[in-house]
């Protein structure tokens, strides 16, 4: 268990909705990262948030968005759904790193959204 | 856009035998990350290299960072099943961005 949290487990809708995955961090840890692996795309970066603030933003749709709230979790906000969102979407969290580097991620479970 | 390419793709190799995986990227970057996913579970972060000449070593596995030749390496020292799964690396750039290999997948037979 890496001690990051992610609800829910299983997700089915349909083309158009909207969904709101959420992200617990280790306890202590001010970072908070997103990732999408699906089949087609591979493992894709979409976003990082330190401490509340956006820090790194990658291959992240418009019609997606992130934040992170005062007590460290995340949500992710994916809207007008379509069947190519369909994937395994983790989060992971870190602690501030040695010198301001990055340091080690710790997973989540992941959230495996599929859009019919 | 940064591409990371790994290589092999597939790796079938038997127990007690040595192999390494290579992992090039296009652009410098002195960031570079080993994550383990076994099928159907998250990912382990493995080795974190954030060096020129960055060695690290957990049981049978070494890592190590060129970054003026752009690669790194996963060493494996006399496989066991236990280490059967699928191994990516990632690169970070300077603008904290992540792009990852497509993975090897390594089988392990006894």
């Amino acid at each position: 268990d890496s001690g990051v949290t992610q609800t829910p487990k299983h997700l089915i809708t349909a083309t158009g909705q909207r969904v709101t995955l959420r992200c617990s961090p280790r306890s202590g840890d001010l970072s908070v990262y997103w990732y999408q692996q699906s089949l087609d795309q591979g493992l894709q970066f979409l976003i990082q948030y330190y401490n509340g603030e956006e820090r790194a933003k990658g291959n992240i749709l418009e019609r997606f968005s992130a934040q992170q709230f005062p007590d460290l979790h995340s949500e992710l906000n994916l809207s007008s759904l379509e069947l190519g969102d369909s994937a395994l979407y983790f989060c992971a969290s870190s602690a501030p790193g040695l010198a301001g580097g990055q340091s080690e991620q710790f997973f989540g479970p992941g959230t495996r959204l599929t859009v019919l | 856009e940064l591409k990371v390419e790994q290589n092999p793709l597939f790796l079938s190799m038997q127990e007690g035998k040595n192999y390494t995986i290579y992992c090039n990227y296009s652009t410098t970057s002195d960031r570079l990350y080993w994550y383990r996913q076994d099928p159907g579970k998250s990912l382990e972060s493995l080795f974190v290299l954030l060096s020129n000449g960055a060695v690290k070593q957990e049981g049978r596995l070494m890592a190590s960072l060129d970054t003026k030749a752009r690669l790194s390496t996963l060493h494996i020292t006399a496989a066991v099943h236990d280490l059967s799964a699928t191994y990516f690396c990632a690169v970070e750039n300077t603008g904290n961005q992540f792009y990852f290999g497509t993975g090897t997948s390594l089988t392990v037979i006894p």
